[in-house]
């Protein structure tokens, strides 16, 4: 079993719809990371989390640390939004006594969304 | 733009043979991460650099090393190619910002 789970694998919208991706995870994480992956392959960052909620524009991403639990959520989409979604976890962080520390990420294997006009 | 730069952008080589790939972190991060992106496998952690000593390695293969310069830009080596090695190659950078910015990208194709 993946330590950490998305879905739907697969979404297809209307342009207008409100779109939910789910991503659910195993492991203590100290932050959990939203990026979106375009056809053309480049990754962008679109948000991390470590508790409650943060929105910037049309995206919303929520976390329950007790429920190992994350959504992201696209108001009123649109077709610039298709692209792959991919959720990734940040295990718990273990000080380095040198500084600097571990930010190893694990990733979902991500949400294809398709918005149709 | 991430402010992270990658090349080259394509690679195309045959098996058995070896290749570097370059990344340039972005202006005062110290930490360089590379990352595998194969169609079957998704995204999958390789190595990660802090100011020059490795912190962190993942599902690295033995055939595969990476290290970072003084300068802070990072080189990853893969040898004795097999064609399971295509694959988007990612590196990302972050630190002292803990947000990752990633590069667009290596496409490594083995023939």
């Amino acid at each position: 079993k993946n330590e950490v789970e998305q879905s739907p694998q697969n979404l297809t919208a209307q342009e207008g719809e409100f779109i939910t991706i789910n991503c659910s995870y195993s492991v203590g994480i100290s932050a959990l990371h939203w990026l979106q992956q375009h056809p053309g392959g480049g990754i962008v960052s679109l948000f991390m989390l470590s508790s409650g909620k943060k929105k910037h524009g049309r995206l919303i991403a929520t976390i329950n640390i007790q429920e190992k639990h994350s959504s992201l959520h696209i108001t009123a989409s649109h077709p610039r939004d298709s692209a792959v979604y991919i959720c990734a976890v940040r295990p718990t962080r273990v000080p380095r006594i040198s500084g600097g520390s571990n930010y190893k990420l694990t990733f979902g294997k991500g949400t294809l969304l398709t918005v149709n006009p | 733009d991430s402010g992270v730069t990658q090349t080259p952008k394509h690679l195309i080589t045959a098996t058995g043979q070896r290749v570097t790939l370059r990344c340039s972190p972005r202006s005062g991060d110290l930490s360089v991460y590379w990352y595998q992106q194969s169609l079957d496998q998704g995204l999958q952690f390789l190595i990660q650099y802090y100011n020059g000593e490795e912190r962190a390695k993942g599902n690295i293969l033995e055939r595969f090393s990476a290290q970072q310069f003084p300068d802070l830009h990072s080189e990853l080596n893969l040898s004795s190619l097999e064609l399971g090695d295509s694959a988007l190659y990612f590196c990302a950078s972050s630190v002292p910002d803990p947000a990752q910015f990633f590069g667009p990208g290596t496409r490594l194709t083995v023939l």
